[in-house]
């Protein structure tokens, strides 16, 4: 069985201010992991993606996750959030060719001017 | 780039009604999703489509449901009958392939059962 944990139901910070987004995994064998990202009354977009490889993965609009195996963990990080940033972000797992991603509870970012 | 198209993007049913939600995935897509995602809460899985069959689906996916893909035209989840319990958004997302893929979501289809 597969399952995602993100800890952190909501996160606000400061346009500017540093971001790390927490996702936990639960997989024995080697997962693919995604981050999306989804604004109100849209679908989910993609941010980044890792299955091997350097942990750390570089995505879109300056996002970046490191994969840690030792800690199951895939936290999304940014640099400089910028307001428009203010959105939910889900954390996924796959476990192989044939298996859907399942989605973390997600994370609603909140970035105050 | 690449669209999924979800129509209608609202639908609004009176309950024990059948409903048919359309999907147009991304043209050269070889796996569909549906997932659920009840009002801003988390995106459940639905039901994985390949090839014909249905691949895996999760315990929310009813006997209720069903999905199909005729002759290559819309994926479609159908819901026959309705419960209340069925209001939420369902997202279709469409795939190259499975695991390590690019996975195309729709904007999503707002279904309320009244």
């Amino acid at each position: 069985a597969q399952s995602v944990t993100q800890p952190d139901a909501r996160v606000t910070v400061s346009e500017g201010a540093s971001l790390q987004l927490r996702c936990k995994y639960s997989y024995s064998g080697t997962p693919y992991l995604f981050w999306y990202v989804q604004y109100p009354r849209q679908g989910l977009q993609l941010l980044l993606k890792y299955y091997s490889g350097d942990p750390v993965v570089q995505g879109v609009n300056g996002f970046e996750a490191e994969f840690s195996k030792s800690n199951s963990s895939f936290h999304l990080r940014k640099a400089s959030v910028h307001w428009s940033d203010s959105a939910v972000y889900f954390c996924a797992l796959s476990r192989n060719n044939n298996n859907a991603p399942r989605f973390g509870a997600g994370t609603k970012l909140t970035v105050k001017p | 780039g690449p669209k999924v198209l979800q129509i209608p993007s609202h639908q609004i049913i009176d309950m024990g009604q059948m409903v048919t939600l359309n999907c147009d995935p991304v043209s050269n897509h070889l796996y569909f999703y549906w997932y659920k995602q009840i009002l801003g809460q988390q995106m459940e899985f639905l039901v994985n489509f390949y090839n014909g069959k249905v691949m895996e689906k999760s315990k929310l996916f009813k006997d209720q449901f069903s999905v199909e893909r005729p002759d290559g035209s819309y994926f479609t989840l159908k819901i026959q009958p309705t419960a209340l319990e069925d209001s939420a958004v369902y997202f279709c997302a469409s795939s190259l392939v499975g695991g390590n893929s690019d996975y195309t979501f729709g904007s999503g289809t707002r279904l309320l059962v009244i």
